[in-house]
């Protein structure tokens, strides 16, 4: 079964606009959240990450979320632009790595 | 530092062949583990190797099997292939199994008529 579940599947954003990603999780056993992103023909690379310990880490335009007692954690682009149009995939770390199913980001110029 | 490299880049196969994939990690990066990547699944674990040893291993059938050289290259072999094996084969490597961050190779796009 799906250990992270992600939401949406895809997203349009306008540019300048602030795209959200949010992912669910279970076992209170995982303890750290990354955030990669992929461009087609790449492999996926690392974005952001953070602890459960923390509530928000902010790295440039791209900031994690991570609300422990719902067990649910999302990432924010603020001021989208169309260079970030790319899959997107959550994971969650305990022993091995748990990826979501991922997001497709189009941001329209 | 040259990045993770994966061989070959794309690969057909029938149904019951058997295929190899490789993977040589960065310089240094002694773990490598292999992961699934499918649309609307996103990306399984398929297992880890750290100095030679599998040290996790995912919930894939006994079918797809892996190996770690010293060097710390990695090969990963699918028998008996099946049309539900397509997919791309991600390989990322990292300094040591207690590391976080995962630094991905471009990957093996496997089709399989």
């Amino acid at each position: 079964q799906q250990q992270v579940k992600q939401s949406p599947q895809s997203l349009i954003v306008q540019k300048g606009g602030i795209s959200i990603i949010n992912c669910a999780y279970e076992n209170t056993a995982f303890d750290y959240f990354p955030w990669y992103q992929q461009f087609p023909g790449k492999g996926p690379a690392l974005l952001i990450a953070i602890r459960p310990d923390v509530s928000e880490k902010k790295e440039g335009r791209f900031t994690i979320s991570f609300n422990k007692s719902a067990k649910q954690f999302s990432l924010h682009i603020m001021d989208s632009q169309p260079g970030d149009s790319a899959t997107y995939f959550c994971a969650a770390k305990f022993n091995q790595f748990y990826f979501g199913t991922g997001t497709s980001l189009t941001v329209i110029p | 530092k040259a990045g993770v490299t994966q061989t070959p880049r794309y690969l057909i196969k029938t149904r019951g062949q058997q295929v190899t994939l490789s993977c040589s990690p960065i310089s240094g990066h002694r773990s490598v583990s292999w992961y699934q990547q499918t649309p609307g699944q996103g990306l399984q674990f398929l297992f880890e190797y750290f100095s030679e040893t599998q040290r996790n291993k995912g919930n894939f059938p006994g079918r797809f099997s892996g190996r770690q050289f010293s060097n710390s290259r990695s090969e990963m072999n699918v028998s008996t292939l099946e049309l539900g094996d397509s997919a791309l084969y991600l390989c990322a490597s990292r300094p040591q199994s207690t590391n976080e961050k995962l630094f991905f190779g471009s990957g093996t796009q496997l089709s399989v008529l």
